[in-house]
């Protein structure tokens, strides 16, 4: 079993649309959790973090549930500039993780006109 | 500030060659990594360092060795080349731990290919 999952789509949707994506992680002692946004042929940069509260930045909001290992990203009225890749990342355990990051697979998102 | 850059951007390796990859930060980050992401696979963590003069292995080291010793720099080597290391690299710096606090900054990325 991977250690981060991720439906890999793609999503194809229109504008305007509200799209969720989800993650699974396996180990339980993780400890902390992001979204990074991958453009086509780019680098990944984060897009937000992941808190147990549950945290919104504008038209995006990240929802993490330790109890199911699960990981969510909501971004309603979506726009063609949120055309690209999503990777669920989950920290290392532990003091000695040093900032390692485990990525999931990626889930690709188009949003056509 | 140029954040992370790598060089070369491209590189066409025949196998059994070997080569070098620089990646280079100016944000006086002390951890830096390498990565390899290969379609459907995600980023893997290739070797990591936590300070000059230390290494470590992450998730695929093998048929790499890395280096760093200068805190800004950090290299990744290939000693002979295959065509399973055809790949993209990313290079990552990050600051020590902040509590709760992991964000990497990349590279833009080198495209390796081994024919």
């Amino acid at each position: 079993r991977k250690e981060v999952e991720q439906d890999p789509g793609p999503f194809n949707v229109p504008e305007g649309a509200t799209v969720a994506f989800n993650c699974t992680y396996s180990n339980s002692a993780s400890q902390s959790f992001f979204w990074y946004r991958q453009d086509c042929r780019k680098e990944p940069k984060l897009l937000m973090s992941v808190y147990s509260s549950g945290n919104e930045d504008g038209r995006f909001t990240a929802q993490l549930n330790r109890a199911s290992q699960y990981i969510s990203l909501l971004i309603r009225d979506s726009k063609l500039s949120d055309s690209a890749t999503y990777l669920c990342v989950v920290s290392g355990a532990g003091g000695t993780s040093y900032g390692k990051l485990t990525f999931g697979q990626g889930t690709i998102l188009t949003v056509h006109p | 500030n140029a954040g992370v850059t790598q060089t070369p951007k491209f590189r066409v390796l025949k196998t059994g060659q070997s080569m070098t990859l620089l990646c280079a930060q100016d944000m006086n980050h002390e951890y830096m990594y390498w990565y390899r992401q290969d379609p459907g696979m995600g980023l893997r963590l290739i070797h990591y360092s936590v300070g000059e003069g230390t290494t470590a292995k992450g998730e695929v080291p093998d048929g790499y060795n890395v280096s760093r010793l200068k805190k800004q720099n950090f290299l990744l080597g290939l000693e002979s080349a295959a065509p399973s290391q055809t790949s993209v690299y990313f290079c990552a710096s990050s600051p020590p731990r902040t509590e709760g606090d992991y964000e990497q900054y990349f590279g833009p990325g080198t495209r390796l290919t081994v024919t």
